[in-house]
């Protein structure tokens, strides 16, 4: 059955990078999308981007932009984001997502980001 | 940027109430709006996608209907297991996909 799991809990500095893995099972990686979603502490959903999981092409929101790099090893079914030059606001769960284009519709665990001096 | 409205914020109702939940959307996107329900310290999961499709494996008590701006979420028979918060999110081909703010369902 199609299963995502995400790496664990991340503690970090201010200015530093976190990379949060995405590992697939129970599909080929290659014929859906990743989306990457995160939600801060008592708010709601934010779509980050997502990558296509075939070709690397990634769309990410302009916020992000310059800041998030995406790679994928389709040997292992995994996608990997990091997310460069933390801010205390980028504390979060991070959450990655199977789909077609317009939807998540499996979805990792979460991954909490938590930023910190 | 679409912006997704959602209300109520927050709804309390009893076991076996039919529950409606409202999304607008600040431009057309046609019917590409999902739902997703999201219980406490768990990841978000799907129930609906484009606007009144059901996911598979999802209980028949949730359906969803609406095209344009305007979407609703109904629970028939509302069911302890319902307890969550409930999202809606719109994809269109020239913006970001977006989200609402979230509909707490709490159980009177």
């Amino acid at each position: 059955q199609v299963q995502v799991v995400q790496s664990g809990a991340e503690v970090k500095n201010p200015g530093a990078s976190v990379m949060i893995s995405c590992r697939a099972s129970g599909y080929p990686l290659t014929t859906y999308y990743v989306h990457w979603v995160r939600q801060a502490p008592g708010q709601g959903l934010e779509w980050m981007g997502l990558v296509n999981s075939n070709n690397g092409d990634t769309n990410f929101i302009q916020k992000f932009k310059g800041r998030v790099t995406v790679t994928r090893d389709t040997s292992t079914n995994t996608v990997y984001m990091i997310l460069s030059s933390l801010k205390i606001e980028d504390s979060a769960i991070y959450y990655c997502a199977r789909g077609p284009g317009d939807r998540g519709d499996y979805w990792g665990q979460g991954t909490l980001v938590t930023v910190s001096s | 940027d679409i912006q997704m409205t959602q209300s109520p914020s927050t709804l309390s109702a009893s076991i076996g109430d039919r529950v409606t939940i409202t999304c607008r959307a600040s431009h057309n996107i046609n019917n590409f709006l999902a739902w997703y329900q999201q219980k406490p310290g768990k990841a978000p999961k799907l129930l609906i996608y484009k606007a009144s499709n059901l996911e598979s494996g999802v209980p028949s008590r949730f359906s969803g209907s609406g095209s344009g701006t305007e979407f609703t979420l109904t629970i028939n028979s509302l069911q302890p297991d319902d307890l969550a918060t409930y999202h809606c999110q719109q994809y269109n081909t020239y913006s970001p996909i977006t989200f609402g703010g979230g509909t707490k369902v709490e159980i009177k």
